[in-house]
């Protein structure tokens, strides 16, 4: 089945700085999403981008699905941006089933 | 909109203990998705159900877990005879399409049930 890589597992920032999260897939997907697990649990969307890129306040993503691989570019980090990052693609026998990243945990120091 | 609704937030139980997690989907949203994260780890897809139908439990263990999604009232995760194992944040999804993920019809997580066995 296909697998998903994200790279660093872990990342700590001073507040203000930038960061690049990377995930990459091992083969072709039609959707790819970016989660954020904020350090009470919750999920939260952050893009949906099969391809292209997207931005969203100090938030932009990246999909480069030719070459197998998405960026989440985080600017001016704050402290609460800490938590864990997922990325997520479609399994390839089913567009509602996802296969998730082992996810970046990002901690911000204020 | 009330978003996708998980209850409880904690569940605490012994060992051979039934847990029942519960999970309301988005308003008009009629497909429901179960995902368990183990600690330290990603989300692992459990089980897909629609109304009164089971689509696809690939993810499931094979004993012990099952769930329903009725016509009336929200769907339920069933885990009986719990053991230590079973301790995992437990996140139910909603979609009105299934077989269309897109920007307008893509996942909807809930908050998730924290399950602990002790």
């Amino acid at each position: 089945g296909i697998q998903v890589e994200q790279s660093p597992p872990d990342l700590i920032l001073q507040e203000g700085a930038n960061s690049t999260l990377r995930c990459n897939f091992s083969d072709s997907v039609n959707n790819l999403q970016w989660f954020h697990q904020n350090p009470w649990g919750q999920l939260i969307n952050l893009f949906y981008i099969p391809s292209g890129t997207k931005q969203n306040g100090r938030l932009s993503a990246t999909t480069v699905a030719t070459e197998r691989y998405s960026l989440l570019y985080i600017s001016s980090s704050q402290t609460t941006d800490s938590g864990v990052y997922f990325c997520a693609v479609p399994t390839t026998s089913g567009t509602y089933k996802y296969i998730f990243g082992t996810g970046t945990r990002l901690k911000v120091l204020a | 909109n009330a978003g996708v609704m998980q209850n409880p937030r904690h569940l605490v139980r012994r060992r051979g203990q039934e847990a029942r997690l519960r999970c309301s989907p988005m308003k008009g949203h009629s497909h429901v998705y179960w995902y368990r994260q183990l600690p330290e780890e990603g989300l692992k897809f459990m089980v897909y159900l629609q109304k009164e139908n089971i689509i696809d439990e690939s993810g499931m263990p094979k004993e012990r877990f099952s769930a329903e999604f009725p016509k009336e009232g929200p769907s339920i995760l069933r885990i009986q005879q719990v053991v230590r194992g079973d301790s995992a944040a437990y996140f139910c999804a909603s979609s009105p399409v299934a077989t269309k993920i897109s920007e307008d019809y893509g996942y909807t997580f809930g908050s998730g049930t924290r399950l602990t066995v002790v």
